[in-house]
């Protein structure tokens, strides 16, 4: 059962374009939402992450958009850059370490 | 503060054996969560270790098991592995209160 939908898988913009990910969430006990880079061959690398006591949270070029009522929250990426071309990972958790994951977003900035 | 480290980074074993894997945590961090990454099913969660409790569990088989030591290092076991248990298994680690948690750079295996 997949209780984070993330969209769309794969993404190509171009430099300095504001590429976006959205996820959806069904379990209404998650209560913190955190996004990972990665970057072939590496593990996940921790971005931003936000709880839903907040609509909004911008951490850089990273800003994470959060709609409590429609459980859905996406991640925008301003000024995109090519060193930004990753797979992106959405997540969610309750009470405990417990991630439940998006399926992923292939991002591709060109140049 | 070195981040979290896996070992080994790869590993070919063959159908039927077992396999141990080890995660080193974060210098104070008590909680090791342990994932698995395939192509087909994304990062799946098999189980978290507290304080050498096991705190959460994924849904898996019980060929996959896990401990953790006094130092909060911990490790994982697959027994009679088969084809599909081929991937990327990923360690985190997380300090005191819920929420941020480290990946390593994982552990690749390879069941032939």
């Amino acid at each position: 059962q997949q209780q984070v939908k993330q969209s769309p898988q794969s993404l190509i913009v171009q430099k300095g374009g504001i590429p976006i990910i959205n996820c959806a969430y069904e379990n209404t006990a998650f209560d913190y939402f955190p996004w990972y880079q990665q970057f072939p061959g590496k593990g996940p690398a921790l971005l931003i992450a936000i709880r839903p006591d907040v609509s909004e949270k911008k951490e850089g070029r990273f800003t994470i958009s959060f709609n409590k009522s429609a459980k859905q929250f996406s991640l925008h990426i301003m000024d995109s850059q090519p060193g930004d071309s990753a797979t992106y990972f959405c997540a969610a958790s309750g009470a405990g370490n417990m991630l439940t994951f998006g399926g992923g977003t292939r991002l591709m900035v060109k140049p | 503060k070195a981040g979290v480290t896996q070992t080994p980074r790869y590993l070919i074993k063959t159908r039927g054996q077992q396999v141990t894997l080890s995660c080193s945590p974060i210098s104070g961090h008590r909680s090791v969560s342990w994932y698995q990454q395939t192509p087909g099913q994304g990062l799946q969660f098999l189980f978290e270790y507290f304080s050498e409790t096991q705190r959460n569990k994924g849904n898996f088989p019980g060929r996959f098991s896990g401990r953790q030591f006094s130092n909060s290092r911990s490790e994982m076991n697959v027994s009679t592995l088969e084809l599909g248990d081929s991937a990327l298994y990923l360690c985190a680690s997380a300090g005191q209160g819920a929420g941020e948690q480290y990946f390593g750079p994982g552990t690749r295996l390879t069941v032939t």
